[in-house]
């Protein structure tokens, strides 16, 4: 258990608000990722974070963003949600060092009518 | 183009009935192979790292092993809460200092009592 908890666990907006989800963990991992699943497209990466105020984009970035002011929060926003957007949104966050493993949330289900 | 392929998609299995899952890789310079499990509406649970060919890692009923294209996750005499999807996810010396994983789409287990 790596100390991770995601916020909201489950949203329901509409299209063309902003929505932020927040990630937040207790062991000051240096890494942290935001991830969206669906199926036939597994996880794919959104963002993510290498320290405080460095991020960089993942493979799906766009309609996204996200800051990281603090070591233990990470949050994505959605800038003008899209129906596209709808899915199950996890954050991951991997120590530093030599191991690469990463460790999940428990996710937010958002959904975007 | 560095990619995982997980096979098959999904199995279903008697209690006690053993098998194996798959995860193929083309990637050049593996630098470690990843397993996860993921039960449903719950985030990836890391379960093995496996790093060079040969390589083998045991928890429970599970065991990894590794050679140069492909890894296997045996499971030996499963039961109903060995169902989940397992993710199987590989780094490669691309990812430099971010650590993005290029990750499966998963198998889908089944375990029947």
């Amino acid at each position: 258990d790596a100390g991770i908890t995601q916020s909201p666990r489950h949203k329901v907006t509409e299209t063309g608000t902003p929505v932020t989800l927040r990630c937040h963990q207790t062991e000051n991992h240096r890494y942290m990722y935001w991830y969206r699943q669906d199926p036939g497209h597994g996880l794919r990466l959104i963002h993510y974070s290498y320290g405080v105020k460095d991020t960089d984009k993942g493979e799906v970035s766009d309609g996204y963003s996200v800051s990281r002011s603090k070591t233990e929060d990470f949050l994505l926003t959605l800038e003008s949600a899209t129906s596209s957007q709808t899915s199950v949104y996890f954050c991951a966050v991997s120590r530093d060092g030599s191991s690469y493993e990463q460790y999940f949330g428990p996710g937010t289900r958002l959904t975007v009518t | 183009e560095d990619q995982v392929t997980q096979s098959p998609e999904a199995l279903r299995l008697q209690e006690g009935e053993s098998s194996s899952l798959n995860c193929s890789y083309t990637v050049s310079g593996l630098r470690g192979l990843f397993w996860y499990r993921q039960d449903p509406g719950k985030g990836p649970e890391f379960l093995f790292t496996l790093y060079s060919a040969g390589e083998e890692k045991e928890k429970e009923r599970l065991k990894a092993t590794l050679t140069k294209k492909e890894s296997f996750l045996h499971i030996t005499a499963p039961k109903p809460e060995d169902s989940a999807t397992y993710l199987c996810a590989v780094r490669t010396p691309n990812a430099g200092n971010n650590r993005k994983l290029i990750w499966g789409l998963g198998t889908s287990l089944a375990v029947n009592p």
